[in-house]
Order: C-alpha cells, then structure tokens, then sequence
C-alpha cells in the first residue's frame, strides 16, 4: 500500500499569503496520478489538481502542483477566505483497493 | 450541470443493514465508473468501492469486503451500496463520486454528492 504522509498537519496564515503543502509517499506514484482535493467545512472535497500538476476546470490558477516520483506539493498564492479548509492528496496509480489518500493539512486563519 | 443527490443514511443498531443511492444528472451516467468513499468523524477520507460503468466490475476496501455490495441501474442514473453487518467503526459520512474512467483504474474523481450520514451505535 503507497501511504501518503501530508505535512504540516495545520497551518496558521493570513489571506493573501502563498503556502506550500507537501504530501509524501512510501513509494514512487506510478505515473505520477496523484490528485489534490479542497474540502470546507460540512461540505464534499472538491477536485483541485489531478497528475500532480493539471488544474481540474474551475479550479483558479492561484492553486498550482508539483512534483513527481514519491514527493509532491500543492501550492497556494494568495490565499482567499474560501481556501481555508482542509487539504487532500490522493494516489490513484493503480487498481482501485491499492487508491490511497493523505490524512489531510488544515489551512486555518 | 453535474450533480450527484444522495439519500438513505441514519442511525442503525451493530449488525444492521442500510442502503445508499445517489442520482446522477447532468453528464452520461453510463460512461463512468462511479465510487463511494468515506469520512469518519474529525478523520480523513477512506475509498470504500468502486463499481465500472458497466457494473461487470466491482472493487471494495478490505474493511467492508463481504458486508457491502455496490451496484448501479444505469437506466435511472443511480448508484446504490447495500451496508449490512454494520460495525461502530463504520459509522461515517458516505459520499459518492464520479470516477474519469470507465473502468474505475487510475481514476481521481471529478465530482462528489452531498454526502450521507451513517451512524452506528446501541
């Protein structure tokens, strides 16, 4: 099982500040199919970032991905007051038992 | 617009049964592999199945395998879990999710329903 390792767990900022989230994995991500997920409170995860670096429509080009192999990064320029929420990472490179997701950094004010 | 609307949910009894539906609309149902995946309170996400476009193929974790079965009615544009022998660790919010492929591999997921409350206790 690939296990993703998100650091920092939580992260304090302001709005308008850029962050950089990092999340980990165990072993190399086949393909680098490795997604990125905002979810606010009391509402569903949204797909940000898919192949480690590919914007899912709608999503603003503030939010950019990186990286490849087992170490990737989300990262936020100027954050708004809806990007304060919880931040998903998600391997998907192979059949669907071995799909793994991260335990999630918090982004608070 | 895609939407997926989930129903079912509530509060059971260990060893109880349950059923889940969500009702997609807005893109072809029948073209994508569809997913439930769900949260435990203050917890992470955990992918719990997935079942292709066809319904041939079906996938569960290794904690629900043998109690949930996943299936899908592509002429009503739904997707259904039957949850039995339900645990206390099972008690989560569920949420269904549209898959990018047809075959449920190598898939993030693209949209999600409003998820469901289940709840396990005596």
């Amino acid at each position: 099982e690939v296990v993703l390792t998100q650091s920092p767990a939580t992260l304090s900022l302001s709005p308008g500040e850029r962050v950089t989230l990092s999340c980990r994995a165990s072993q190399n991500v086949y393909s680098n199919y490795l997604a990125w997920y905002r979810q606010k409170p009391g509402q569903a995860p949204r797909l940000l970032i898919f192949g480690a670096s590919y914007r899912a429509p709608d999503t603003p080009d503030r939010f950019s991905g990186s990286g490849s192999g087992t170490h990737f990064t989300l990262t936020i320029n100027r954050l708004e007051p809806e990007d304060f929420a919880v931040y998903y990472c998600h391997q998907y490179g192979g059949p669907p038992p071995e799909a793994t997701f991260g335990q999630g950094t918090r982004v608070e004010i | 617009e895609v939407q997926l609307l989930q129903s079912g949910g509530g509060l059971l009894q260990p060893g109880g049964s349950l059923r889940l539906s969500c009702v997609a609309s807005g893109f072809i149902f029948s073209d994508w592999a569809m997913s439930w995946v769900r949260q435990s309170p203050g917890k992470g996400l955990e992918w719990v199945a997935t079942i292709s476009n066809t319904g041939d193929s079906t996938y569960f974790a290794d904690s629900v395998k043998g109690r949930f079965t996943i299936s899908r009615d592509n002429s009503k544009n739904t997707l259904y879990m039957e949850l039995s022998n339900l645990r206390a660790e099972d008690t989560a919010m569920y949420f269904c999710a549209k898959d990018i492929t047809p075959t449920g591999w190598r898939t993030q997921f693209d949209y999600w329903g409003q998820g469901t409350q289940v709840t396990v206790a005596s």
